[in-house]
């Protein structure tokens, strides 16, 4: 296993921006989750993947928030014009069954600035 | 409500003795997984044990292990010999649901920063 990756690793935008980030999973994991982390609180479940279909968003997940997953493999969460409250940790996790328990595997995240 | 409770914000221990993080949780799932994840100043959330809700016994992981309490609703993490690179920050999380019937999202507590004194 290669790990979660993510890139990028920081972005620094300007409010009202749009910025995607991407996540790639480790290979044949199925699942695959968003998380946001803001200083000093524990992550935020955003939207969460089972192969290509989004099962679950979050009502944290505005308007402005959009995930995929095509063909199931890495995927894109995109915020459009983007807030100052929209400053924080992304963090991207994939998860495969075993032993029947599904460990989650965190990348390192993309800290997003919003100026 | 919150789920996972973690009451201390900053915990210090001097390296090699052994170290107890809190974590409280609510759910009225009868099936849920507790994980503990320690995040180092780099950021990446490391998995470091699970116990689900029927395990009988307490998880153990080399140096870690759960303190699991049902009817308490606790699951603290026990640390044993504490090294410097123990340093961090630790996050208790819980998965109400278990197997292939759940999506698997973790709801996080609000952590406890880990100091280890040499």
């Amino acid at each position: 296993d290669t790990g979660v990756s993510q890139n990028p690793r920081h972005k620094i935008t300007k409010r009202g921006q749009n910025v995607t980030f991407r996540c790639d999973p480790i290979s044949e994991h199925n699942r695959l989750y968003w998380y946001r982390q803001t200083l000093g609180q524990g992550p935020e479940f955003l939207t969460y993947f089972q192969n290509e279909a989004q099962l679950e968003k979050s009502r944290l997940l505005s308007d402005r928030f959009s995930a995929e997953r095509p063909k199931g493999s890495f995927s894109t969460l995109e915020i459009q014009r983007t807030e100052q409250g929209d400053s924080a940790m992304y963090l991207c996790a994939s998860s495969r069954i075993r032993d029947g328990i599904y460990e989650q595997y965190f990348g390192p995240g993309t800290r997003l600035t919003v100026t | 409500a919150q789920k996972i409770t973690q009451t201390q914000p900053g915990m210090f221990v001097q390296e090699k003795e052994a170290v107890t993080l809190d974590c409280t949780y609510d759910t009225s799932d009868p099936s849920y997984g507790l994980f503990w994840y320690k995040q180092p100043s780099s950021g990446e959330m490391i998995f470091l044990i699970y116990q689900g809700s029927y395990d009988q016994q307490n998880a153990t992981e080399g140096r870690y292990s759960l303190n699991f309490q049902k009817a308490r609703k606790s699951a603290n993490l026990v640390i044993s010999a504490s090294q410097l690179g123990d340093s961090a920050m630790y996050f208790c999380a819980m998965r109400e649901g278990t197997g292939g019937t759940s999506y698997g999202k973790l709801t996080f507590g609000q952590g406890t920063i880990l100091t280890v004194h040499p």
